[in-house]
């Protein structure tokens, strides 16, 4: 089975800051990711599909990208809001598998 | 708005059973792709089990066997039975329904874009 990694597992950062966050595949995977954010107490959000598709709603401040085998989550300007953990998600032959989590704080 | 409800959660004891609802408004549940999405204290998200709009349903490796993931279309309701209860099964139980399509390049993408607000399942005597 597919085994996703995150990297960093977590990270301090400043408003205003950018932010990136990698997903990696233990295998090549030809298919998208997707991103989501989850604050503490509530359920994830989504943020991109298809690797690169903003949600509906979702500030362009995030993007999605794929280089080779890493695909990156990045957050251009960073804003109090966006606290909480990130997850990358990959689905392949009716299994749906998540990353570990990147949990971003605020400075 | 589109939204899902969960209920069904409580406190129950090893190799009982519990059965979750999770209710959906402002769209049918027949013509979705919807799963069951699972969260243990402290830990990350865990996929659980899927229903396709054909009937054909699929698990994680963790709960095949005791899970089964069902739905009332009269109810626009989706379930999951949880049978052999086991102490790591304790977690936040979330539905979501799966958004599914083909990209640019013709690769099928899926993702959860509405999910409820889940319910905790604690197994434990």
């Amino acid at each position: 089975a597919i085994q996703l990694t995150q990297s960093p597992s977590s990270l301090s950062a400043s408003v205003g800051d950018r932010v990136t966050i990698t997903c990696r595949a233990s295998q090549g995977i030809a298919s998208p990711l997707a991103w989501y954010q989850q604050e503490p107490g509530k359920a994830p959000k989504l943020l991109i599909y298809d690797t690169s598709s903003l949600e509906s709603g979702v500030p362009s401040r995030f993007s999605g990208s794929r280089s080779g085998t890493d695909f990156t989550l990045t957050i251009s300007s960073l804003q109090p809001e966006d606290f909480g953990t990130y997850y990358c998600h990959h689905f392949n032959n009716h299994q749906f598998t998540f990353g570990p989590g990147t949990k971003v704080d605020i400075k | 708005e589109a939204q899902l409800v969960e209920s069904g959660g409580g406190l129950i004891q090893p190799g009982g059973s519990l059965r979750l609802s999770c209710a959906a408004s402002e769209f049918i549940v027949k013509y979705s792709y919807m799963s069951w999405v699972r969260q243990a204290p402290g830990e990350g998200l865990e996929w659980v089990a899927g229903f396709y709009t054909d009937g054909a349903t699929y698990y994680g490796d963790s709960v095949k066997g005791r899970f089964t993931i069902s739905r009332d279309t009269s109810k626009n309701t989706l379930y999951l039975q949880m049978n052999s209860l086991r102490p790591e099964d304790t977690a936040v139980y979330y539905c979501a329904r799966d958004r599914q399509g083909y990209d640019s390049s013709g690769y099928f993408y899926d993702a959860f874009d509405i999910w409820g607000q889940g319910t905790m399942v604690t197994v434990s005597s």
